[in-house]
């Protein structure tokens, strides 16, 4: 199962909004609404952000939203704050009964 | 409060074998399927397995398919991966995850809750 891709990096100042894109193939994005988006701080463990597609896990900022087109999944996060400064993975589940991750996003608040 | 704790990483040799635990608290661990999830240094995520609610329902990447084992002990709350003929490229922290939906087989939501991780080695 290859990963999914993201681009590397993304960067936006404070207060503008910004997308991550996640590509994959029919078999894991574009065949399922089970896309999640997770964030990753320096040295910490990953968090929740965004599930099914578009679903916000309770206590997560309405900054932050998702969608999907094909096999293309986004994540968005509008009014950009400093400590939205992170690693973003994108992760799908696939034709066989399995996950896969997108290789991780960096995000720079300038 | 909600809680995963794992427990169990190391330094091992080539061929050799490590056991990871990870103690659930704050919930009904039966209801939730569980994964494990690995990141090596500096690298991204990568998912390694994942284990219906009942344990009657294992899944795998193909990375691991044959040399790790995926179980868990509802009664006490633990979820463990034996892993068995590591290699060098098994390093990584190891992360257990419980799935944000409950009930789910295979799980596919997404991961809500993750531990803190367990480092793994494999080194001569």
């Amino acid at each position: 199962q290859s990963a999914l891709t993201q681009p590397a990096s993304v960067s936006g100042s404070p207060g503008q909004s910004i997308t991550i894109s996640c590509t994959g193939t029919s078999s894991d994005v574009g065949g399922y609404n089970f896309v999640s988006w997770y964030q990753q701080h320096p040295g910490k463990a990953p968090k929740l952000m965004i599930y099914d597609v578009s679903n916000r896990p309770s206590g997560v900022s309405n900054r932050f939203s998702g969608s999907k087109s094909g096999n293309t999944a986004s994540l968005i996060i509008s009014g950009l704050q400093a400590g939205d400064e992170a690693d973003y993975y994108c992760s799908s589940f696939t034709s066989s009964n399995t996950r896969v991750f997108g290789g991780g996003t960096k995000l720079t608040v300038l | 409060e909600v809680q995963l704790l794992e427990s169990g990483g190391g330094l091992e040799q080539p061929g050799g074998s490590l056991r990871l635990s990870c103690v659930a608290s704050g919930f009904t661990f039966s209801s939730y399927a569980m994964s494990w999830v690995r990141q090596a240094p500096g690298q991204g995520l990568e998912w390694v397995s994942g284990i219906s609610g009942s344990g009657g329902s294992t899944f795998y990447a193909d990375s691991v398919k044959g040399r790790f084992t995926v179980s868990r002990d509802n009664p006490k709350n633990i979820l463990s991966l034996q892993m068995n003929s590591l290699r060098t490229d098994d390093t990584a922290v190891y992360y257990c995850a419980k799935d944000v939906t409950s009930s789910v087989i295979p799980p596919r939501n997404g991961m809500d809750v993750w531990g803190q991780g367990t480092t793994v080695t494999v080194s001569s």
